[in-house]
């Protein structure tokens, strides 16, 4: 089956925009987690949506959200850009959560200058 | 508060030398702990969890709650175990939450 996908890819933008990337998960998940990776600080969960609902945040300020759509589909929007934000956005699917095994998307590489 | 703890950065090891990449883990309830393991150029991806107590390509590792540790091993390292090792905790009442630790990037010299 289709593994996760993550669009777009890559990603360059400016201080104050606002972004949206997407994610695919695979068929029959309903679990979609959204992770920041970045070489200082690792990877560090933003939220974790289920069944269209968010059922856990991390620490991150209010301009990072998000929202699942009901194909579980899911979007992550950062608003107000900062050169913070440039990082690698991972995305994962898992079918109910806790205890079964996340399923990595590629990620999408956000730059922000 | 959940946190996972990986002490070491990088690790260097020559082929055929025995790996443990550490892990300890900070939670009050009963956690699940998982192994994901990144090879360059590709994705992040589950090596092992606690749960299953099973040996992936040579891996093991053995949860030790008296300790809270979460130690990967493996005896005979081999060039294609080079890769970003994560440990992750999933925990917390209402959901999923899987935090992960810093990454122990391993080297196997030839």
């Amino acid at each position: 089956k289709a593994g996760v996908t993550q669009t777009p890819r890559y990603l360059i933008k400016t201080r104050g925009q606002q972004v949206t990337l997407s994610c695919s998960p695979i068929s029959g998940h309903r679990s979609v987690s959204w992770y920041q990776q970045t070489p200082g600080q690792g990877l560090q969960f933003l939220f974790e949506y289920f069944s269209e609902t968010q059922r856990n945040k991390g620490n991150f300020p209010g301009r990072f959200s998000g929202r699942q759509f009901s194909n579980s589909r899911s979007e992550m929007n950062v608003s107000t850009l900062e050169l913070g934000d440039s990082a690698l956005y991972l995305c994962a699917s898992s079918s109910t959560g806790k205890d079964t095994e996340a399923f990595f998307g590629q990620g999408t590489r956000l730059t922000v200058v | 508060a959940q946190r996972v703890t990986q002490p070491e950065k990088l690790l260097s090891v020559f082929k055929g030398a025995p790996v443990e990449l550490k892990c300890n883990y900070s939670y009050s309830g009963s956690p699940e702990l998982f192994w994901y393991v990144q090879y360059s150029r590709q994705r992040l991806q589950l090596l092992l969890r606690h749960i299953s107590r099973e040996s992936i390509k040579g891996f093991t590792a053995d949860l030790n709650k008296g300790e809270t540790s979460f130690h990967l091993k493996k005896p005979f390292a081999q060039e294609e175990d080079s890769a970003m090792y994560y440990c992750a905790l999933s925990g917390g009442t209402g959901g999923f939450k899987t935090i992960f630790g810093a990454g122990t990037r391993l080297f196997v010299k030839a």
